[in-house]
């Protein structure tokens, strides 16, 4: 099956501070999401992005299909950003489109 | 906005306990989820459904479980003899597919505790 690989699995940042968070995957995937999962362990849907770039408030997003890979950029970090980015996508092959998660990059924004 | 939601949010069972996980998927979605993610690890997928039959389910996704969408809005994940191994959050998911769109629409998970 898909293998997701997302790095880096930790991040230390200051308040204010940009990122780029990478997901890579092993084969081709549509239905490419990014999450973040909150403090309460809810996961919050990002992005929906099989390709292009899409831009919402501070964070943006670009994925290049035909190199699998996405980046999550994160820009002028606050504290609120903490948590763990997810990111997933589906194996066209698979008739059900279920979402294979990568490990996940655990951020802290230190005030 | 809608939304897709689950209850209850948390739910604290005795091992051996038969536990029901309920969840509302938006209404005009086709296709339904179940994923699982045990404390600190990666969400992992259990079984997904679709014209009222599983479609695909995973090695975990075993006897213990079922999944059944009883009155046309509600979609249940049953686990029959909970394991203290089953404590996990569990995510409901629903999607459009095929109406332009592939995403995957997720609810704020239920989080049960085997004890």
């Amino acid at each position: 099956g898909i293998q997701v690989e997302q790095s880096p699995p930790d991040l230390i940042l200051q308040e204010g501070a940009n990122s780029t968070l990478r997901c890579n995957f092993s084969d081709s995937v549509n239905n490419l999401q990014w999450f973040h999962q909150n403090p309460w362990g809810q996961l919050i849907n990002l992005f929906y992005i099989p390709s292009g770039t899409k831009q919402n408030g501070r964070l943006s997003a670009t994925t290049v299909a035909t190199e699998r890979y996405s980046l999550l950029y994160i820009s002028s970090s606050q504290t609120t950003d903490s948590g763990v980015y997810f990111c997933a996508g589906a194996n066209p092959m698979d008739s059900s489109y279920k979402l294979i998660f990568g490990s996940g990059t655990r951020l802290l924004v230190r005030p | 906005e809608p939304e897709v939601t689950q209850t209850p949010s948390h739910q604290v069972t005795q091992m051996g306990q038969e536990v029901i996980l309920r969840c509302v998927p938006i209404s005009n979605h086709l296709y339904f989820y179940w994923y699982r993610q045990i404390l600190g690890q990666k969400v992992e997928f259990l079984v997904s459904f679709y014209n009222n039959e599983i479609s695909e389910k995973s090695e975990i996704f075993d006897d213990q479980f079922s999944v059944e969408r009883p009155d046309g809005s509600n979609f249940t994940l049953k686990i029959r003899s909970t394991k203290l191994e089953d404590s996990a959050m569990y995510f409901c998911a629903s999607s459009p597919r095929g109406q332009g769109t592939y995403e995957q629409y997720f609810g704020p998970g239920t989080r049960l505790t085997v004890t």
